[in-house]
């Protein structure tokens, strides 16, 4: 157990849907990070989040976005789903930025159908 | 860019056979770099890191050393298990820009068969 925690595990929704993820980080982390798993694309980072701010951005698509709260939980927001959304989402977090390994919860599947 | 190459997959073994899955890697300062390992329907677990040049980076009987010279960091194992069967990653993680995720592979797709 990584000790981050995501929910929903499992997902499945229609095109043109909005889905919301949900990650609580590992206790003392304040860095979250989103990423997304295909099988034709492999591991690609979306965005990252340090203690509340935006600190880094990736392959993410206007239509998501994400927040991480005071609380340091973070959510990442789908929208106008597409079938090629399809894929694992992960979220992994670590203590401090850069330079150190990241903890990765088990992932949230997205099915749009 | 900071970027990760391995080996394409996937890999077929024999049980008690030796493992190589090759890693190079792009970065323009002085990189910590992993291992992580996939299991069927869960998460990525740290196997392990290194975090300077000539460090050696070892957990569950796998080894990987940081090698500047070459910019690899090569994954081995001496005997792999049928349990050893997931996807593994290498990554990297860039000190000198402290703000950066970690860079991914796209990983390799391992089978050991009894």
């Amino acid at each position: 157990d990584s000790g981050v925690t995501q929910t929903p595990k499992h997902l499945i929704t229609a095109t043109g849907q909005r889905v919301t993820l949900r990650c609580s980080p590992r206790s003392g982390d304040l860095s979250v990070y989103w990423y997304q798993q295909s099988l034709d694309q492999g591991l690609q980072f979306l965005i990252q989040y340090y203690n509340g701010e935006e600190r880094a951005k990736g392959n993410i698509l206007e239509r998501f976005s994400a927040q991480q709260f005071p609380d340091l939980h973070s959510e990442l927001n789908l929208s106008s789903l597409e079938l090629g959304d399809s894929a694992l989402y992960f979220c992994a977090s670590s203590v401090v930025t850069g330079h150190t390994e990241a903890f990765f919860g088990q992932g949230t599947r997205l099915t749009v159908v | 860019g900071n970027s990760v190459t391995q080996m394409e997959g996937p890999v077929t073994l024999s049980e008690e056979a030796f493992l190589t899955i090759n890693c190079t890697y792009t970065a323009t300062g002085y990189p910590s770099l992993f291992w992580y390992v996939q299991y069927p329907g869960e998460g990525l677990q740290l196997l392990l890191k290194a975090t300077k040049a000539d460090d050696k980076g070892s957990n569950k009987g796998f080894e990987a050393t940081y090698r500047k010279e070459t910019t690899s960091f090569h994954l081995e194992k001496g005997s792999v298990q049928v349990s050893d069967s997931a996807v593994y990653f290498c990554a990297l993680s860039d000190s000198n820009s402290g703000n950066t995720p970690l860079v991914f592979g796209k990983g390799t797709r391992l089978s050991v068969i009894a």
